[in-house]
């Protein structure tokens, strides 16, 4: 069974400062990938990244960084400089890789920019 | 902008009545995919299609169906519903190449609210 725990459940931050939301994934895959998805107020769920297991680099996109630690089961991602807009709910996600498999998400973090 | 349109935005309908939801994936996409997104059990995989045949099942109770056309559009029927169905329910695409996990990019969702 697969399984993605966000422990954090709300960080509220003033602008400006960096954050960082954690993730944590269960699963028996040797092969598998795992994503984060960003939900604004408005309620879509926007992409953010896809990494697959064996690449285990740090991705640098903008403010946004993303910490992939197949040791720890861990794929964090951090905002540096935060800013307003990024106040939403932020998704881990978890698939196997093969067969175009579900999503397992996580319960998300509500993250909270403070002006 | 994902690509996915969804139909309608929003449905409000009584207890024991039955709905259908739509869904348009991006232009080119094969596979469709079904989720739930409620309060108590955040975001729930349902079902997936692939090129009109069913490929996945995820949570989905017996009360729900879907389908996809030979156009590729999906429809979720929810039927007999409940108070507990009130819930936004997404549709994501993904381009549907075996054998490989792609991004799944989502639909805006359907805000259902059964009275």
């Amino acid at each position: 069974a697969q399984k993605v725990t966000q422990a954090q459940t709300e960080i509220s931050v003033v602008e400006k400062e960096d954050v960082t939301l954690d993730c944590v994934y269960e699963t028996r895959d040797t092969t598998y990938y795992l994503f984060w998805y960003k939900q604004p107020p408005s309620g879509e769920l926007v992409f953010l990244i896809r990494r697959n297991s064996f690449d285990e680099q740090n991705e640098i996109s903008g403010r946004y960084s993303w910490n992939f630690q197949k040791s720890t089961s861990s794929f964090n991602f951090t905002i540096t400089a935060s800013q307003v807009v990024d106040s939403a709910v932020y998704f881990c996600a978890l698939s196997p890789n093969f067969g175009n498999e579900k999503l397992t998400f996580g319960t998300g973090t509500r993250l909270t920019i403070i002006p | 902008d994902s690509g996915v349109t969804q139909t309608p935005k929003h449905l409000i309908t009584a207890t024991g009545q039955r709905v259908t939801l739509r869904c348009s994936p991006r232009s080119g996409d094969l596979s469709v995919y079904w989720y739930q997104q409620s309060l108590d059990q955040g975001l729930q995989f349902l079902i997936h299609y692939y090129n009109g045949e069913e490929r996945a099942k995820g949570n989905i109770l017996e009360r729900f169906s879907a389908q996809q056309f030979p156009d590729l559009h999906s429809e979720l029927n929810l039927s007999s519903l409940e108070l507990g169905d009130s819930a936004l329910y997404f549709c994501a695409s993904s381009i549907g190449t075996s054998g490989v996990q792609e991004t799944q990019y989502f639909g805006p969702g359907t805000r259902l609210l059964v009275l």
